[in-house]
């Protein structure tokens, strides 16, 4: 099956610096690329979803000056977690689908945030 | 999207089938049904989707009752390595791709 990669796998920083994670297709090109948000003992949550080359829509709630989603190329999402505080420590995973992958979509591993 | 309804857990004996049902009475002509898990810590992983017709795969099999508002995934010999939580989520083609996910049901295989 399709191979999504996130980098990092974990990360650690102090509150309010900001926070990038990389979400990789690596054997297919993805033009949709979703994220989700994961508190401990919770459901995904999706953030969002993202077009390659175009602007990301948020879901309700979600603040997009505060999660910021760039998807430059068919390959590659970054979520970038601005002035992170202890209460965005959270399991961040992505998803990439593509018509050639029959639409749906294929997550990565997750990257685990953690926010002192 | 249509929401679906799942139990909260249950318990399967490794070696046996493992039978987790779905609710999802306002489902659409048009949405498939996904079956996705999520082993602890980990990005969920696709299993197995249908539309009308039962489907089986080489990882489980899934059941759609005629009136398509159930269905039942079935592992035919659980594992140890089966333990996750499972997904059911009714999506339609002609949306933008995203999935919803409900808070799905905790699979616990023993020994």
């Amino acid at each position: 099956g399709a191979v999504v990669s996130q980098h990092p796998s974990w990360v650690i920083c102090k509150s309010g610096t900001s926070v990038k994670i990389e979400c990789r297709s690596l054997d297919f090109q993805a033009t949709t690329m979703f994220w989700y948000r994961q508190f401990p003992k919770q459901s995904l949550m999706l953030m969002a979803t993202s077009n390659e080359g175009s602007k990301a829509t948020y879901e309700q709630g979600v603040e997009k000056d505060k999660f910021l989603i760039n998807h430059a190329s068919l390959t590659l999402s970054t979520l970038t977690v601005t002035s992170a505080h202890p209460e965005d420590s959270s399991f961040y995973i992505c998803s990439a689908s593509a018509l050639a992958t029959g639409g749906w979509q294929f997550f990565g591993p997750g990257t685990r945030l953690t926010v002192l | 999207d249509a929401k679906t309804t799942q139990p909260t857990s249950m318990d399967c004996a490794e070696g046996r089938a493992a039978n987790l049902p779905c609710n999802h009475s306002t489902i659409s002509g048009n949405e498939y049904v996904y079956w996705y898990r999520q082993i602890h810590s980990q990005g969920p992983q696709y299993i197995i989707h249908g539309l009308k017709n039962n489907e089986t795969n080489e990882m489980a099999s899934l059941i759609i009752t005629e009136d398509r508002k159930s269905s039942t995934l079935i592992l035919p010999h659980a594992t140890l390595r089966d333990t996750a939580v499972y997904y059911c989520i009714v999506r339609s083609p002609s949306n933008t791709g995203k999935l919803i996910f409900g808070q799905g049901t905790t699979l616990q295989v023993k020994p």
